[in-house]
């Protein structure tokens, strides 16, 4: 069955780093966007990132910029999220998320169980 | 960035009832619109893409419909594994966006 599984979550301290793993099985992961979702304890989703079915295109909020770094191994059926100086306000479940289309347009259909980051001194 | 506001925030119902919840864009958004429900504890799960395409699965008492800046998702007589919160998300441009959520309980 087509399924995501994260990876990589813990606590870490402000401006320290963490690298998000997520990998896919049960479609063809060289021909959907992947995204990744976060979300606050006690709030909403917020859309993080996108890349595209090739890797060629990657688009971020404008709160991770500059800080996260999404990347795609299409060998391993894998998708990144590198996050740097990171912040209190980073601290969210973050979800890996499948797009029905190559990059983003349709939205995400399929989504991993999230992992937990806790950013925190 | 495209806010999306959705309303209401939160709603009571009960099993049977027929519930519409609606989600406005601040500009045009075309029907790159799509629908989620999620569970105390757990991930999204899709229930419509484009808004109105039902996705896999997704019983067929729920429904989409809009195009433009104003859309709505009914669900017909709500059953009991219903009660979640429910998100609409904007695929029209960067950064997509999410409405605030609309809880809906008993």
């Amino acid at each position: 069955q087509v399924q995501l599984v994260e990876s990589g979550g813990g606590v870490v301290q402000p401006g320290r780093s963490l690298r998000l793993s997520c990998v896919a099985s049960g479609f063809t992961f060289i021909h959907s966007g992947m995204h990744w979702v976060r979300q606050a304890p006690g709030k909403g989703l917020e859309w993080v990132a996108v890349i595209s079915y090739d890797g060629t295109q990657a688009k971020y909020v404008d709160s991770v910029k500059g800080r996260f770094t999404i990347s795609r191994d299409n060998s391993k059926n894998t998708v990144h999220l590198q996050m740097d100086s990171l912040r209190p306000e980073d601290t969210a479940v973050y979800y890996c998320a499948k797009d029905k289309s190559d990059y983003y347009h349709y939205g995400m259909d399929v989504w991993g169980q999230g992992t937990t980051v806790t950013v925190s001194s | 960035d495209i806010q999306m506001t959705q309303s209401p925030s939160s709603l009571s119902a009960s099993v049977g009832d027929r519930v519409t919840i609606t989600c406005r864009a601040s500009q045009a958004i075309r029907t790159w619109l799509a629908w989620y429900q999620q569970k105390p504890g757990k991930a999204p799960k899709v229930l419509i893409s484009i808004a109105s395409t039902l996705a896999g699965g997704v019983p067929s008492r729920f429904s989409g419909s809009g195009s433009g800046t104003d859309f709505t998702l009914t669900i017909s007589s709500l059953q009991p594994e219903d009660f979640a919160t429910y998100y609409c998300l904007q695929s029209d441009s960067f950064p997509l966006t999410f409405g605030q959520g609309t809880r809906l309980d008993i």
